[in-house]
């Protein structure tokens, strides 16, 4: 089955501990990206890749790191977590542009 | 001002209403207009996509597009209880990588 897999699904850290989620597709896609949602903000871009090595910063990079060393995984670093960066995490894959955006089924990460 | 503003909702209609939904948008750049849907601790589905001013039919949803007045709307027809689930216009001006989400609209349909 075609999918976009994050892991964890619930996730509660404290202050300042590193942190990874997970986001791997298998579609073969080239093009990944990163969402956070938060209520009455709706979806903005953290960090979106569109190959192996390639990266760049999306609306809200601040206190995020990614990387892109294999097609299929694009995992999101937290090197210092606050609680502002409480939220519903989404990873996202397409296949090219214009195609559909494929979304994982979320991370929900709490910060205290 | 938000680049896209979205009723948060909820809306809630009884089975078998005509539903409509809408967003407004302030870039003028914005040519591609797409449609997601939400369910509960479920990531977003593309529901409807579409290019440029005009209309859209794929089954029971219709997707509009005004670019003179910068207004998207999705139409629901017949709605159904497992429509319930929140509503996500997206746009952007290159394609469906970089997109700009409005906030959600909440779906509530009453059996």
């Amino acid at each position: 089955e075609a999918q976009v897999t994050q892991n964890p699904r619930y996730l509660i850290t404290v202050t300042g501990k590193k942190l990874t989620v997970t986001c791997s597709q298998n579609m073969n896609h080239e093009y990944m990206s990163w969402y956070r949602q938060d209520p009455g903000l709706g979806l903005r871009q953290i960090y979106y890749s569109m190959n192996v090595e390639v990266t760049d910063k999306g609306d809200v990079p601040e206190g995020y790191k990614v990387s892109r060393k294999e097609k299929r995984n694009f995992p999101l670093i937290l090197e210092s977590p606050s609680p502002n960066q409480t939220s519903l995490y989404f990873c996202a894959s397409m296949a090219g542009h214009n195609s559909p955006l494929h979304f994982g089924n979320g991370t929900r990460l709490t910060v205290t | 001002q938000k680049e896209v503003e979205q009723d948060p909702g909820p809306l809630s209609v009884p089975e078998g209403a005509i539903v409509s939904l809408n967003c407004t948008y302030s870039n003028s750049a914005f040519q591609y207009f797409m449609w997601y849907r939400q369910y509960s601790r479920k990531g977003p589905e593309l529901l409807m996509y579409t290019y440029s001013s005009g209309n859209k039919e794929d089954g029971r949803f219709t997707a509009q597009v005004d670019k003179s007045s910068k207004y998207i709307s999705l139409f629901i027809r017949d709605s159904q209880p497992s429509d319930s689930a929140t509503y996500l216009c997206a746009m952007s001006a290159r394609g469906t990588g970089a997109l700009t989400f409005g906030s959600g609209t909440r779906l509530q349909v009453q059996p």
